[in-house]
C-alpha cells in the first residue's frame, strides 16, 4: 500500500512568489492535516480537511490557503511569500474521522530566498 | 489538548531498554497519550496510543499511571536506528469515537542511542 505521497519534494522560492504543495493521501484516506516544521517553532498545525471541507484551522495568516478535491487529495498555497515560511512542510492522512494514528509523508522543503 | 513535558534529551546504549517519560499532568478523561517519532529529516512516525491501560506493539511499550498525569514509553531493546526525536502527545477523542487530525506537537525528547 502507497504511503502519503508530497510533491515537490524540495524547492526554492524567493519572496514575493507564491508556491503551492500537493498531498496525496494513503488510499482509502479521506481527512488530511498540513503541518509546518521549522527549527525555531517546531511542528505546527496548519488545518485539516475531511470530506472537502476545512474541519480545524491552525494559528497561521490568510496567506495559508489549502483544499481538498473529491478524491481525497489536497493541496496548500502559501501567498506572498515571506523568509520565515522557509520550512518542512508536512502532510498526514487519517482513515476517517474515527480515532487512530495520523500517517505522515516526507514532506516539501521549501526554502524561500 | 492538555499540555505535556519531556525532558529534551537522552542517551542510551544500544541493546539496552530506553525509557522516555512524559508528564500530562492536566490531561482530560476524553484525551488519549499518543507517541510519534521523528528520524531526521522525514515525517514523524506513529508509534503507540493508549488511554489508561498498558500498551504494547511490535516497537514499544506505554505504561501509563493510574492518575493518568505521566506515561512512560519503553523501547525494549533499542538499537541505532531509534536515534530520533520523540514526542509525547496528548489528543481529543469526541464522544462518538471521533477524532481530528490535529496533533499538537511539544519540542520533544532527543533519543541518541550509542554502541
Amino acid at each position: 500500500k502507497a504511503g502519503v505521497t508530497q510533491t515537490p519534494r524540495y524547492l526554492i522560492k524567493t519572496r514575493g512568489q507564491q508556491v503551492t504543495l500537493s498531498c496525496s493521501p494513503i488510499s482509502g484516506h479521506r481527512s488530511v492535516s498540513w503541518y509546518q516544521q521549522t527549527p525555531g517553532q517546531g511542528l505546527q498545525f496548519l488545518f485539516e480537511y475531511f470530506s472537502e471541507t476545512q474541519r480545524n484551522k491552525g494559528n497561521f495568516p490568510g496567506r495559508f490557503s489549502g483544499r481538498q478535491f473529491s478524491n481525497s487529495r489536497s493541496e496548500m498555497n502559501v501567498s506572498t511569500l515571506e523568509l520565515g515560511d522557509s520550512a518542512l512542510y508536512l502532510c498526514a492522512s487519517l482513515p476517517g474521522l474515527l480515532t487512530g494514528e495520523l500517517f505522515f509523508g516526507e514532506g516539501s522543503r521549501l526554502t524561500v530566498l | 489538548d492538555a499540555k505535556t513535558t519531556q525532558p529534551t534529551s537522552m542517551d542510551c546504549a544500544e541493546g539496552r531498554a530506553a525509557n522516555l517519560p512524559c508528564n500530562h499532568s492536566t490531561i482530560s478523561g476524553n484525551e488519549y497519550v499518543y507517541w510519534y517519532r521523528q528520524i531526521h529529516s522525514q515525517g514523524p512516525q506513529y508509534i503507540i496510543h493508549g488511554l489508561k491501560n498498558n500498551e504494547t506493539n511490535e516497537m514499544a511499550s506505554l505504561i501509563i499511571t493510574e492518575d493518568r498525569k505521566s506515561s512512560t514509553l519503553i523501547l525494549p531493546h533499542a538499537t541505532l536506528r531509534d536515534t530520533a526525536v520523540y514526542y509525547c502527545i496528548v489528543r481529543v477523542v469526541n464522544a462518538g469515537g471521533t477524532s481530528y487530525g490535529k496533533l499538537t506537537f511539544g519540542q520533544g525528547t532527543i533519543l541518541t542511542v550509542h554502541p
